[in-house]
């Protein structure tokens, strides 16, 4: 069962680029990383994916180290609105074609005007 | 509009008594999954579906049980519900795996705050 850990908490004014960082040690080859971004009492909602290096999209870029053992969601000038709790998650692959999914515990961001 | 629904959004019940968390999407998505929310603990699997009349245990399967007879519902049956089991469930589908695949972005459902007295 893969394990993540990421910090538990994060406090950022408004307009600063806010790092949160995901440490994956037994990712598997085939795995992507994904990350997820949750208000209070909602689900949670898709931000990005990304396999190695660096994937940026209009919201965010994550970077992935060459061993992937760890990923940086990087959210650029942040705003009161990205106040949330962010989630790192890794696939492992649990038999022929079956995903377990291992969440981490999320890092609840506060930004600060 | 596509979306996962999930129902009821609000649930209290006591100790025992059978009850059902409906789960439905309309993506014609291959992956479901439940999940529960607790404080601290983040999101845990609770059982995931490949494809219809295809499950797997999650994280913490125990006291949970579902069934996948249709592509688009996904169910949650707690047989005999304990107060341990008070949680916020969230249901969620994928087009393929997530985790394992570029496109296996999850959408979840607006969650079921669930109580057992």
């Amino acid at each position: 069962l893969a394990k993540t850990t990421q910090p538990i908490s994060m406090d950022s004014y408004e307009g600063q680029e806010v790092n949160i960082t995901c440490s994956h040690n037994n990712i598997a080859t085939n795995d992507y990383i994904t990350w997820y971004q949750q208000f209070p009492s909602q689900g949670p909602r898709f931000i990005i994916q990304g396999y190695k290096t660096k994937v940026t999209n209009e919201v965010a870029s994550l970077f992935i180290p060459a061993d992937r053992k760890s990923s940086t969601l990087s959210l650029p000038r942040v705003s009161l609105s990205d106040t949330a709790v962010y989630y790192c998650l890794v696939g492992v692959r649990s038999g022929a074609g079956s995903y377990q999914l291992t969440f981490g515990k999320g890092t609840k961001l506060s930004v600060i005007p | 509009e596509a979306q996962v629904t999930q129902n009821p959004r609000y649930l209290i019940t006591v100790t025992g008594k059978k009850l059902t968390v409906t789960c439905s999407q309309n993506m014609n998505h291959e992956y479901m999954s439940w999940y529960r929310q607790d404080p601290g603990l983040g999101l845990r699997q609770i059982y995931y579906s490949m494809n219809v009349e295809v499950t797997d245990k999650g994280d913490v399967p125990e006291g949970y049980k579902v069934s996948r007879k249709e592509k688009r519902n996904f169910p949650l049956i707690l047989e005999s519900p304990s107060p341990n089991q008070t949680s916020l469930y969230f249901c969620a589908s994928s087009l393929t795996p997530p985790g394992g695949a570029a496109s296996g972005e999850q959408f979840f459902g607006p969650g079921t705050r669930l109580t057992v007295l």
